[in-house]
């Protein structure tokens, strides 16, 4: 069965400072693993994906992901954060075994990005 | 706006009750996935219509159940409502093919509250 972690239920940060939410899997298989956003009474956006290819993906609002397959990582990171980065992050993985139709998402970790 | 429509947006009822919430996707999505948000149970998969025909099924309780209608708008009814199906529930959709299925968009959710 499909799992993932996200071993911080919060993460706190500076603004102007670098931050890493950090996400592990458990895949049977090739692992196709994704981050979304979540901002308050909103729905989850979309932020970057992994499927194949370089492993440091690019996506939305300046944050990148980097994985990791020897450690079974997808940590999510932003080289200088923003107040308005603060939000419920989720990291997620396709579920190959349900037909690879539906996401297995983590726990979420909450960033708070101080000014 | 993601191009996913929940209706409604909240939505109190007292325990017993049933309720229907409902979701239409992104212009050209075939599939349409529901997932419910909530404290102790976090972000989990309940069920999934492609092109009006149920493809997977998560962690869906009996008391629920869900259709998909030949305009592809999906209705989610929840049955004998307990205080513990409280939660957020979101609807996603996706364009359905194999490889497309990989990425889906979500809507805004609709906020149950069960007293």
């Amino acid at each position: 069965a499909q799992s993932v972690a996200q071993p911080e239920d919060q993460v706190n940060v500076a603004e102007g400072n670098p931050l890493t939410v950090k996400c592990t899997y458990s895949v049977s298989g090739n692992p196709y693993l994704f981050w979304y956003v979540q901002y308050p009474n909103r729905g989850l956006q979309f932020l970057l994906k992994y499927i194949t290819g370089d492993n440091l993906v690019k996506g939305s609002y300046g944050f990148e992901a980097e994985f990791n397959k020897s450690q079974t990582s997808f940590h999510l990171k932003k080289p200088s954060a923003l107040v308005s980065d603060s939000a419920l992050y989720f990291c997620a993985v396709r579920d190959m075994d349900n037909y690879g139709q539906n996401f297995v998402f983590g726990p979420g970790t909450r960033l708070s990005v101080l000014p | 706006d993601s191009g996913v429509t929940q209706t409604p947006k909240h939505l109190i009822t007292a325990t017993g009750q049933r309720v229907t919430l409902r979701c239409s996707p992104r212009s050209g999505d075939l599939s349409v996935y529901w997932y419910q948000q909530s404290l102790d149970q976090g972000l989990q998969f309940l069920i999934q219509y492609y092109n009006g025909e149920e493809r997977a099924k998560g962690n869906i309780l009996e008391r629920f159940s869900a259709q998909q209608f030949p305009d592809l708008h999906s209705e989610l009814n929840l049955s004998s409502l307990e205080l513990g199906d409280s939660a957020l529930y979101f609807c996603a959709s996706s364009p359905g093919s194999l490889d497309s299925d990989l990425l889906s968009t979500f809507g805004s959710g609709t906020r149950l509250t069960v007293v």
